[in-house]
């Protein structure tokens, strides 16, 4: 099936900094890709949906200006955490749909975020 | 709004079968889910269902949809230890197919 890689896998980083998180298909194009928040022990919360070549779609509770979202092409996803907190560590992971219908949409295998 | 809810834990003996269950709140859904996520990983879709289906079987596993009752059922035989992991359903959003709504999760527990 189609790939969906995601970089970091891990990332720690200080409060105050910015993070970014990469979603890339591998092995096709996606003109829209979706970014999910995992707390421990909780499910998967959708958090946006990023299209390519234009603003991001944000869900209702989430900070359009603290999750910066970028869909520059057509294989590539990028989420940024600003100022980031230790109440922003989580696990982030993406989603590309590949076109079609069913089983074409695909999931990254996530980035763990610690804040400290 | 749009809700999907799931028990949250399951234990099986090994050997015998597994169902995990789950409702969803809106019958526009085109399509249902089951992922599988282990520790630390990412998701595995293990299978959907389109919503115009009844029953779908995938080997060891068979999915049930009661459209009427948005009620989707997962049932797993043989279930193994590898089984062991976290089960989220999840369903395609009136917002477009691709976007989905995840329940809670089911952590399902397979002891000898």
């Amino acid at each position: 099936g189609a790939v969906v890689s995601q970089h970091p896998s891990r990332v720690i980083c200080k409060s105050g900094t910015s993070v970014k998180i990469e979603c890339r298909s591998l092995d096709f194009q996606a003109t829209t890709m979706f970014w999910y928040r995992q707390f421990p022990k909780q499910s998967l919360m959708l958090m946006a949906t990023s299209n390519e070549g234009s603003k991001a779609t944000y869900e209702q509770g989430v900070e359009k200006d603290k999750f910066l979202i970028n869909h520059a092409s057509l294989t590539l996803s990028t989420l940024t955490v600003t100022s980031a907190h230790p109440e922003d560590s989580s696990f982030y992971i993406c989603s590309a749909d590949e076109g079609g219908s069913g089983n074409t949409i695909y999931f990254g295998e996530g980035s763990w975020l610690t804040v400290v | 709004g749009e809700d999907v809810e799931q028990s949250l834990f399951l234990s099986v003996r090994e050997g015998d079968s597994s169902v995990i269950n789950c409702t969803y709140t809106d019958s526009s859904s085109t399509y249902l889910y089951w992922y599988k996520q282990e520790p630390g990983a990412g998701l595995q879709l293990l299978t959907y269902i389109f919503s115009n289906m009844d029953m779908k079987q995938d080997q060891r596993l068979t999915v049930l949809l009661n459209k009427k009752d948005k009620h989707l059922s997962l049932r797993i035989a043989d279930t193994q230890t590898g089984d062991s992991a976290i089960y989220f359903c999840a369903e395609s959003s009136s917002g477009g197919y691709n976007k989905l709504i995840f329940g809670a999760g089911t952590r399902l527990a397979v002891h000898p």
